[in-house]
């Protein structure tokens, strides 16, 4: 499995700020993805990151939200923009590398808006 | 109905017990089912993928019916350390949209 490094692994922000969360790979994926997983609930994709191309967004999210980069196969950003505390949660880096397979996950951002 | 279905939990059992978790799953055209393990305050970790005739690793079990759509996961003799959140995961292959769907989770706590 890929090993995934996913940094800050916490943060506490002041509203209205943006915050850009990185994640790295050791090796080439096919897939990254960005979820969100908020106190109590199960993971919700936010956005799938396409190599050299706009990001998909899931229904409920937006770019100018949510920007994302991905410039090569090993390599994804995830800003939260113009955060509010409804923004709190934690954010997880995914990586897959095929349509049937598992998914990998980074440690988590941790993010609490104040 | 949601897309992924799980016991509500949680679920207090005793060391040496056996638990058994159930999912069901609402898309016929889901290829792929997974269970993960979520510790508290951590990443969810691949526990083990679902094959079609059932698959066994050690204490653990699990087993796919298509025609129910339903999962299974079964721990035998469960220690302090399966205490966690499992995860139930759907891979729905249906036209273009290619995405793993996940249940809520059912959360175990072993105690001794």
């Amino acid at each position: 499995s890929a090993v995934i490094s996913q940094k800050p692994s916490r943060d506490i922000c002041q509203r209205g700020t943006s915050l850009t969360i990185q994640c790295q790979v050791d090796s080439q994926v096919t897939m990254m993805f960005w979820y969100r997983q908020q106190p109590g609930q199960s993971l919700t994709l936010i956005a799938t990151a396409n190599q050299g191309s706009e990001a998909t967004y899931e229904s409920g999210f937006v770019i100018d939200k949510f920007p994302i980069s991905r410039p090569n196969l090993t390599f994804s950003t995830l800003t939260v923009s113009n955060m509010s505390p409804e923004d709190s949660s934690i954010y997880l880096c995914s990586v897959r590398q095929g349509t049937n397979t598992e998914a990998f996950f980074g440690q988590g951002t941790r993010l609490t808006v104040v | 109905r949601k897309e992924v279905e799980q016991d509500p939990g949680p679920f207090n059992v005793p060391e040496g017990a056996t638990v058994a978790f159930n999912c069901t799953y609402s898309n016929s055209a889901s290829q792929s089912f997974f269970w993960y393990r979520q510790d508290c305050r951590k990443e969810p970790k691949l526990l083990m993928s679902v094959y079609s005739s059932g698959n066994e690793d050690g204490r653990f079990t699990a087993q796919l019916n298509r025609a129910s759509q339903y999962i299974s996961l079964l721990i035998r003799d469960s220690k302090l350390s399966d205490s966690a959140t499992y995860l139930c995961v759907v891979n729905t292959n249906a036209g273009n949209n290619r995405k793993l769907i996940w249940g809520l989770g059912t959360s175990l706590a072993v105690n001794p």
